[in-house]
């Protein structure tokens, strides 16, 4: 069973203040990855994907790889309030075209 | 770039009815689709994966006589719901891969089914 893991949390933190969400998968085959954000009653938003080790920024936001530990997470630099949502990480396993495993997400609260 | 629309929005039902809900990708060709169901407070299900022109491949539990899939076209793709119950009542999310560097989905807005 190829899993996703992440903490459901909430995640609490104040606004302005970093936040670091994780996620770990199983399958070491694993090629791309993906940060979702879905809002409470709306579908997920692509935030950014990641394939190579190491750091990609985009914005106020960074996703971290590290293949070798199975690894990736999202750094959200000032935190805003309309960050609150919950952050789904998503693995696709390099052999199936576009599919994806989900992980079952992390819910962000930040507050003002 | 990359936008999927769903449609309808929201529908509401009587029991035993059939919905059909669409799923378009606007300015790209989707070589995949994907069908999630969703109920609250819970993560997202895969239901089916569907690629234009061949048959849906669905997910263990998901019956495909109740879950029909029609991918029509590399931009179109519907779910329809055959004699939907109370059980279905969901949130229903189409996606849409591209073959890219990333092999993204993007997903449409969903679909809010209430079966009375």
């Amino acid at each position: 069973q190829k899993e996703v893991e992440q903490n459901s949390g909430p995640l609490s933190v104040p606004e302005g203040a970093i936040a670091s969400l994780n996620c770990t998968y199983s399958d070491r085959g694993s090629q791309s990855f993906f940060w979702y954000r879905q809002y409470s009653g709306k579908s997920p938003e692509l935030i950014m994907f990641i394939y190579s080790n190491g750091d990609k920024e985009d914005g106020r936001f960074t996703a971290q790889l590290n293949k070798a530990s199975q690894y990736v997470s999202l750094l959200i630099r000032d935190s805003q309030p309309s960050d609150s949502a919950t952050y789904l990480c998503a693995v696709n396993p390099g052999n199936a075209g576009n599919m994806l495993t989900f992980g079952g997400g992390t819910r962000l609260m930040v507050k003002p | 770039g990359a936008v999927v629309s769903q449609h309808p929005s929201r529908v509401i039902c009587k029991s035993g009815t059939s919905v059909k809900i669409e799923c378009r990708s606007l300015d790209f060709q989707a070589t995949t689709m994907f069908w999630y169901r969703q109920f609250p407070k819970q993560s997202l299900m895969l239901m089916a994966t569907s690629n234009e022109g061949s048959k849906a491949t669905y997910e263990q539990g998901v019956e495909k006589d109740k879950f029909l899939i029609n991918h029509a076209s590399l931009t179109l793709s519907t779910l329809t719901v055959t004699s939907a119950h109370p059980e279905d009542s969901s949130f229903y999310i189409c996606s849409a891969g591209r073959l890219a560097a990333g092999n993204e989905q993007f997903f449409g807005p969903g679909t809010r089914l209430t079966v009375l």
